[in-house]
C-alpha cells in the first residue's frame, strides 16, 4: 500500500458524534486525498491537500473537515456523523511526474454510523 | 453533466479467454486515462496509464486503448486467469479544474476456472 496506513481500520459510531480518521504516509508526498467509496457511486473525492496547512474541497465535502499539520499526516473529521456517512474511506497520495499523476491508496477505513 | 460509465457492473468469463472492459466518458477533456485494480477489502492499485495522444498501451497480458473521438477506453486482459478476478476502475485526469482525477464505478470481473 505504498507506505500509507489508515487508522482505525474499522469503526462503529453513533449519529451525532464526531469522528476523526487518520492517514499516515512515510514517503514525504506533497499531495494527499480523502475519498469515500459507496456502491453505485465509485470513488468520490472529499478533500485533498497540496501541502502542510494547504487543503481544498472535493466533490462531496459537506459534513467533513480536514487538517494537515505535518507532511506525513492527513486527518479527516466528521464533525457530527450521520448515517449517510456510513462508507468506506480511502486515503491516497499521488506522485506527479512528467505532467502525469498516479495515485496510491491506503487500505481503507470501514465506518458504520448507527 | 459529467459522467464516467463502465460498461457493466459485473462480467463473468471463462479462464483463458480475453476479458474486455469498457469505460465511456462524457463532458470531460482527459489528458490521460488510468486503470486500477481493486480487490475486496483493499484500496485500488494502479495498473496502466494511457495519454490522450496514445492509441494503445500494453503491459504483459494487459492492453488499453483510448479513443478520444468515441470518448472511450477499452481494457483487455488476455489469457485470463482466476487470479485476475477483481474490480477494475477507470479514472481520467481532466485537463481543466483544480480537482482533476475522476473515477468510474468499476466493473467486477470474475474469471471462471
Amino acid at each position: 500500500d505504498a507506505g500509507i496506513t489508515q487508522s482505525p481500520r474499522h469503526k462503529v459510531t453513533e449519529t451525532g458524534t464526531p469522528v476523526t480518521l487518520r492517514c499516515h504516509q512515510t514517503e514525504n508526498h506533497r499531495y494527499m486525498y480523502w475519498y469515500r467509496q459507496d456502491p453505485g457511486h465509485g470513488l468520490r473525492l472529499i478533500h485533498y491537500s497540496y501541502g502542510v496547512k494547504d487543503t481544498d474541497k472535493g466533490e462531496v465535502s459537506d459534513g467533513y473537515s480536514v487538517s494537515r499539520s505535518k507532511t506525513e499526516d492527513f486527518l479527516l473529521t466528521l464533525e457530527s456523523a450521520t448515517s449517510s456517512q456510513t462508507s468506506v474511506y480511502f486515503c491516497a497520495i499521488s506522485e506527479r511526474t512528467g505532467g502525469r499523476e498516479t495515485q496510491y491508496f491506503g487500505p481503507g477505513t470501514r465506518l458504520l454510523v448507527l | 453533466s459529467q459522467k464516467i460509465e463502465q460498461n457493466s457492473e459485473a462480467l463473468n468469463i471463462q479462464e483463458g479467454k480475453t476479458a474486455t472492459l469498457t469505460c465511456n466518458y462524457t463532458n470531460y477533456s482527459p489528458a490521460y486515462l488510468q486503470w486500477y485494480r481493486q480487490d475486496p477489502g483493499r484500496g485500488p492499485v494502479f495498473l496502466l496509464l494511457i495519454r490522450e495522444n496514445e492509441k494503445e498501451k500494453r503491459k504483459e497480458r494487459l492492453k488499453v486503448t483510448f479513443d478520444t473521438t468515441l470518448k472511450q477506453s477499452l481494457f483487455h486482459i488476455t489469457a485470463s486467469q482466476p487470479a485476475d478476478s477483481a474490480t477494475y476502475l477507470c479514472a481520467l485526469f481532466n485537463q481543466t479544474g483544480a480537482n482533476n482525477l475522476f473515477f468510474g464505478t468499476g466493473t467486477r470481473l470474475t474469471v471462471i476456472p
